[in-house]
């Protein structure tokens, strides 16, 4: 019930093209859902994140939609530029505390 | 306002040997996590401690880790007679509060083991 599943796992995708990346959750009671992007040898950094009472979020190129009843909620990245290429987590959060259950990533490849 | 500080940033020990990774947090953070990230994985977290209080070690091995933070200084994640399985990235993150803030991370420690 801990687990978030994401996918796909990689995803080539052309410059100016749309960058697509699903997670879904059992656990109902996660209350925060943010997508975090690391390059390599980095840490992960905070690019976005939503909560359950909001069905899209967007900043930028980056947008977050949240579909609750069928518990999933995904990643687009509009207009992916090279410098977009990285490794995404998808994130949640429980009420109590900070911690998070990441899904397993998705490795992401803008060719010019 | 520097960010959150792992060092080393590399390590190699030979199997059997004792690691020490140390992470202090960003400047008024006092709520440290400690996540491992398997090649090719997702981070999975390990432990939340506060200044002297392991609040959550629910993602710990039972047995060789341990994790402190003490009131003066770095919190520490301690890996006794380290096996080729440890070897991974450990990312530590901070927040100020203990909820519903967001928390940031180190840029790791990536630990072989040979």
């Amino acid at each position: 019930q801990q687990q978030v599943k994401q996918s796909p796992q990689s995803l080539i995708v052309q410059k100016g093209g749309i960058s697509i990346i699903n997670c879904a959750y059992e656990n109902t009671a996660f209350d925060y859902f943010p997508w975090y992007q690391q390059f390599p040898g980095k840490g992960p950094a905070l690019l976005i994140a939503i909560r359950p009472d909001v069905s899209e979020k967007k900043e930028g190129r980056f947008t977050i939609s949240f579909n609750k009843s069928a518990k999933q909620f995904s990643l687009h990245i509009m207009d992916s530029q090279p410098g977009d290429s990285a490794t995404y987590f998808c994130a949640a959060r429980l009420g109590a505390g900070n911690m998070l259950t990441f899904g397993g990533g998705t490795r992401l490849m803008v060719k010019p | 306002n520097a960010g959150v500080m792992q060092n080393p940033r590399h390590l190699v020990r030979r199997r059997g040997q004792e690691a020490r990774l140390r992470c202090s947090p960003m400047k008024g953070h006092s709520h440290v996590y400690w996540y491992r990230q398997l090649p090719e994985e997702g981070l999975k977290f390990m432990v939340y401690l506060q200044k002297e209080n392991i609040i959550d070690e629910s993602g710990m091995p039972k047995e060789r880790f341990s994790a402190e933070f003490p009131k003066e200084g770095p919190s520490i994640l301690r890996i006794q007679q380290v096996v080729r399985g440890d070897s991974a990235a450990y990312f530590c993150a901070s927040s100020p509060r203990p909820r519903n803030t967001e928390a940031f991370f180190g840029q790791g420690t990536r630990l072989t083991v040979v």
